[in-house]
């Protein structure tokens, strides 16, 4: 079975400044999914960024980018110019190559700073 | 795009009462949708994944009987909590997907459920 480890429960960091949150997950899988959510007070999960395990190319949105690490099975957060509206619960998550299951992770609570 | 309502947004009711909590695709045909249990604090637990037209695939521990989906068609499930007790309390979310299976899920607003 596929887990999915976030070894922070919490972080801080001061505004505009740059935060990087672990992931580290286990598969015997070669093709595979991997996936940050956010999920504000709201509750709502929101995609911040996908990684397809075939590419090695780390993914980029914005201000938001993976460091994606495949034989280590890691795969890191990076949160570029922090804002306030970043503060959020952020889970790790993983699905295999149909993307019928998400695995998640405990998530890490980023706090803000101003 | 890919926008996914869920409904109601919080429920509280007496135990013993059953409760119907739903799904939507509002912009796209899901194909596949997922149900998920949150306790305080913790992550998302899948209970089950549902294909429209077919019946729900449960994971291991969840009870089939006691949580009832349905996906009749390409942009509506339902979860009902039947017979619900204090224990059933959580907040259920939902997500759905779209073909071809590299899509990414995308999650409803999430339902909050007391049973007193």
């Amino acid at each position: 079975a596929q887990t999915v480890t976030q070894s922070q429960p919490e972080m801080s960091v001061q505004e505009a400044e740059t935060v990087t949150l672990s992931c580290t997950y286990d598969t015997s899988e070669s093709d595979y999914y991997l996936f940050w959510y956010k999920q504000p007070p709201s509750r709502q999960m929101i995609l911040v960024i996908r990684q397809e395990a075939y590419k090695q190319q780390n993914a980029t949105e914005n201000r938001f980018s993976v460091n994606f690490q495949k034989a280590a099975k890691s795969f890191s957060l990076k949160i570029s110019d922090s804002q306030l509206g970043d503060a959020a619960m952020y889970f790790c998550a993983y699905s295999n190559f149909g993307n019928e299951k998400l695995t998640f992770g405990t998530g890490t609570r980023l706090t803000i700073i101003p | 795009g890919a926008v996914v309502s869920q409904h109601p947004s919080r429920v509280i009711c007496k135990s013993g009462t059953s409760v119907k909590i739903e799904c939507r695709s509002l912009d796209f045909q899901a194909t596949t949708m997922f149900w998920y249990r949150q306790f305080p604090k913790q992550s998302l637990m899948l209970m089950a994944t549902s294909n429209e037209g077919s019946k729900a695939t449960y994971e291991q521990g969840v009870e089939k009987d006691k949580f009832l989906i349905n996906h009749a068609s390409l942009t509506l499930s339902t979860l009902t909590v039947t017979s619900a007790h204090p224990e059933d309390s959580s907040f259920y979310i939902c997500s759905a997907r779209t073909t071809p299976s590299n899509q990414p899920q995308h999650f409803g607003d999430g339902t909050r459920l007391s049973i007193l």
